[in-house]
C-alpha cells in the first residue's frame, strides 16, 4: 500500500458526459501527478500540481482538467468524453524536491 | 521532448536464473531513473530508482546500472521467484527536483517459468 488513495475505482458512463476523479497524496507529500494508462498509448504524464499549483503539463488534452485543493487532494476533471478515453488513470504523489513518485490503485474508466 | 525505449516487451526466465530488462533514453538532460513493477490490477510500485551522478545501485535481488554516455540504463534480477512476475516499467524525468512527470518505456512482461 503506498499511501496514495484515489476513488471511485470503477467508472462507466456514456459518450458525452463528465466525471470527476478523486485522489489524496501520502501524508506529508505536497506534489500530485496525473497518469494515463491504455494499451494503446502506455503511460503517459496528463498534469502535476505542487502545493496548489500547477507546476508541469504533458500530454492532457483541453477537454481533461486537474486542480489540487488546500488540503492537498487533487481531482481530475474530464469533459465530453469519448470512447478513446477509455483507461486507467493513476494518481502519484511525492514529497515535493525529492523525485520519487508514489502511485495509487487507480480508477478504471470505462466510456461506452 | 524525452523518448524512453524498452526491451524486450516479454521475458521469460526459469526461477532461480537471472533477467536483464533494458531501456534507452533521448534527452541528455534527463537525470532521474526510476523503475516500476505493476502487478494485475494494481498500480506501479516504485521498485528502484537512480540518478545521473551514479553509474550503478543494488538493492538486495535487484540492480540498475546506467550508462549516460550511452543513454541507457538496464534493470537487472537474479535469483528469480515466482512473485518477481509482473510487467516492469522503465522512466525517465529531465528535473530530477521532482517539478516533472515521468515518461515511460512501453514495459516489460516478464514471466517466471516454475
Amino acid at each position: 500500500d503506498s499511501g496514495v488513495t484515489q476513488t471511485p475505482k470503477h467508472l462507466i458512463t456514456a459518450t458525452g458526459q463528465r466525471v470527476t476523479l478523486r485522489c489524496s497524496p501520502r501524508s506529508g507529500d505536497l506534489s500530485v501527478y496525473w497518469y494515463q494508462q491504455s494499451l494503446d498509448q502506455g503511460l503517459q504524464f496528463l498534469i502535476q500540481y505542487y502545493n496548489g499549483e500547477e507546476r508541469a503539463k504533458g500530454n492532457i488534452l483541453e477537454r481533461f482538467s486537474a486542480q489540487q485543493f488546500p488540503d492537498l487532494h487533487s481531482e481530475l476533471n474530464l469533459s465530453s468524453l469519448e470512447l478513446g478515453d477509455s483507461a486507467l488513470y493513476f494518481c502519484a504523489s511525492s514529497v515535493g524536491p525529492a523525485p520519487e513518485q508514489y502511485f495509487g490503485p487507480g480508477t478504471r474508466l470505462t466510456v461506452t | 521532448g524525452e523518448n524512453v525505449e524498452q526491451h524486450p516487451s516479454t521475458l521469460s526466465v526459469q526461477e532461480g536464473d537471472s533477467a536483464v530488462i533494458k531501456c534507452t533514453y533521448s534527452d541528455s538532460a534527463s537525470n532521474y531513473f526510476p523503475w516500476y513493477k505493476q502487478e494485475l490490477g494494481k498500480g506501479p510500485q516504485l521498485i528502484i530508482d537512480i540518478r545521473s551522478n551514479v553509474g550503478e545501485k543494488k538493492d538486495q535481488r535487484i540492480a540498475v546500472t546506467l550508462n549516460k554516455t550511452a543513454k541507457h540504463f538496464s534493470l537487472h534480477i537474479t535469483e528469480t521467484q515466482p512473485e518477481d512476475s509482473a510487467v516492469y516499467f522503465c522512466a525517465a524525468s529531465t528535473r530530477g527536483g521532482g517539478a516533472d512527470g515521468l515518461t515511460f518505456g512501453k514495459g516489460t512482461h516478464l514471466i517466471i517459468q516454475p
